[in-house]
C-alpha cells in the first residue's frame, strides 16, 4: 500500500518560491503504474489540481497556474516535488500530494496534507 | 477551465436519501468517464468514494452510488447515517488531459 507523505516550509513569503517534498514509501516512483500530482486547498474552500508527473517526465499542469508551477521527480530518493513561483497570498492553502493509476482517472492515495502560508 | 457546478449545501434526515449534482460540459464531464466522487471530513485528506462514474473502491459502503447524464454527474447517498455529515467533491477529466474539480457541497445530516 503506497504512503504519501509532505514535507516542506509552512510559512513562504510574497513573491519568493514555494517548494514542497512528497516522499513516497510502499511503491517505486520509476513505476510507469502510476502518475504524481499535486491538489490544493485554500482555508474553508474547495479543491484545485495542481497539476501531475509521470517518471517518464511527461507533466500536466493547471493552465491557470502553468507559468508558475514546476512538478518533477527524484528517482534516487523516491520523492517528487512542487515548486511554485512569485506566489501570493492567494496561494495560502494546504498542499496534498496525490496518486493516481496510469490509465484511471481518480486519485486513490493522498498525503495528509500541509499547510503552507504566503505572509511577509 | 472553470470548476465544475455543485450545490454548495444538502440535507437530509438519517435513513433518507440525498443527491448531489456536478455539472460540467462536453469537454469534461459528458466527454469522459472519468468522474469521480471525495468526501472529505474536517481537517482530513478527501477520500474517493466513486470512481469511473459508478464504481465504488473495495471498503465504500454500497450506499453510495453514481450516475451521468450528458454533462451532468450525480452522487446519491440512500440511508443517510450520521457519518455521511461531510463535504463532497466531484471531479472530471477534461480534453486538455488535465482534471477539474467541484466547488463542493456540505452534506448536512439533520
Amino acid at each position: 500500500q503506497l504512503q504519501l507523505q509532505e514535507s516542506g516550509p509552512g510559512l513562504v513569503k510574497p513573491s519568493e518560491t514555494l517548494s514542497l517534498t512528497c516522499t513516497v514509501s510502499g511503491g517505486s516512483i520509476s513505476s510507469s503504474s502510476y502518475f504524481w500530482g499535486w491538489i490544493r486547498q485554500p482555508p474553508g474552500e474547495g479543491l484545485e489540481w495542481i497539476g501531475i508527473i509521470h517518471y517518464n517526465g511527461n507533466t500536466y499542469y493547471n493552465p491557470s497556474l502553468k507559468s508558475r508551477v514546476t512538478i518533477s521527480v527524484d528517482t534516487s530518493k523516491n520523492q517528487f516535488s512542487l515548486k511554485l513561483s512569485s506566489v501570493t497570498a492567494a496561494d495560502t492553502a494546504v498542499y496534498y500530494c496525490v496518486t493516481k493509476k496510469s490509465g484511471s482517472g481518480w486519485y486513490d492515495y493522498w498525503g495528509q496534507g500541509t499547510l503552507v502560508t504566503v505572509s511577509s | 477551465q472553470s470548476a465544475l457546478t455543485q450545490p454548495a449545501s444538502v440535507s437530509g434526515s438519517p435513513g433518507q436519501s440525498i443527491t448531489i449534482s456536478c455539472t460540467g460540459t462536453s469537454s469534461d464531464v459528458g466527454g469522459y468517464n472519468y468522474v469521480s466522487w471525495y468526501q472529505q471530513h474536517p481537517g482530513k485528506a478527501p477520500k474517493v468514494m466513486i470512481y469511473d462514474v459508478s464504481n465504488r473502491p473495495s471498503g465504500v459502503s454500497s450506499r453510495f452510488s453514481g450516475s451521468k447524464s450528458g454533462n451532468t454527474a450525480s452522487l446519491t447517498i440512500s440511508g443517510l447515517q450520521a457519518e455521511d455529515e461531510a463535504d463532497y467533491y466531484c471531479s472530471s477529466h477534461t480534453s486538455s488531459s488535465t482534471w477539474l474539480f467541484g466547488g463542493g457541497t456540505k452534506l448536512t445530516v439533520l
